[in-house]
């Protein structure tokens, strides 16, 4: 009930694609769900985060997409570009602030 | 955001000695979070640390191999004792910060083990 299940494991995109994320979660407790991005060799740098009182959430190119009665959420990345190229976590908690269970990530490829 | 830093950013250790990790950031914060992600892994918690009270360990991990210390509102240590090849990993520590207390993310420090 803890976790939250992320998909694709991988995914390879053309440059000016979409690239679509998907995570799903069980525990109806959870009312805080970030995405992070991590680069070879740094700490994962947050994104994009929602909670579940608004089902999208906009931030220039990275869209969240939420789904409460389905436990789902999903990251948009629009006009994806080769820099966007890392591994992308979804998260969940409880309350902003405490700690986070982690999806097991999607390793992104923009190809030019 | 909170500016986090890590020392060290890297170490090879042998087997059977201990490291410590210390995480600094630049403002106060309540609560500050360890964990560990293995090579091409997600990130796993090991415990959280609040200022003044022991660290809460989750399960599969204990104070005697993962001691914490966090002796204020900016600073906390997580020593990583009697190594294995096993523990080599990326340790990494967060805090919540902000109107909606995000959580923010050191740069990590990477721990092989020979």
């Amino acid at each position: 009930q803890q976790q939250v299940k992320q998909s694709p494991q991988s995914l390879i995109v053309q440059k000016g694609g979409i690239s679509i994320i998907n995570c799903a979660y069980e525990n109806t407790a959870f009312d805080y769900f970030p995405w992070y991005q991590q680069f070879p060799g740094k700490g994962p740098a947050l994104l994009i985060a929602i909670r579940p009182d608004v089902s999208e959430k906009k931030e220039g190119r990275f869209t969240i997409s939420f789904n409460k009665s389905a436990k789902q959420f999903s990251l948009h990345i629009m006009d994806s570009q080769p820099g966007d190229s890392a591994t992308y976590f979804c998260a969940a908690c409880n309350q902003a602030g405490t700690a986070l269970i982690f999806g097991k990530g999607t390793t992104l490829s923009v190809s030019s | 955001s909170a500016v986090i830093s890590q020392k060290p950013s890297r170490d090879i250790c042998q087997r059977g000695t201990s490291l410590t990790i210390q995480c600094q950031v630049d403002s106060q914060v309540t609560m500050m979070f360890w964990y560990r992600q293995q090579p091409g892994q997600s990130l796993t918690l090991i415990a959280t640390a609040n200022q003044g009270s022991e660290a809460t360990y989750e399960s599969g991990f204990v104070i005697d191999k993962f001691p914490i210390s966090r002796p204020n509102l900016t600073f906390s240590t997580l020593t990583v004792s009697n190594m294995s090849p096993e523990d080599s990993s990326i340790y990494l520590c967060s805090v919540g910060q902000g109107t909606d207390n995000e959580q923010f993310f050191g740069p990590g420090t990477r721990l092989t083990v020979l």
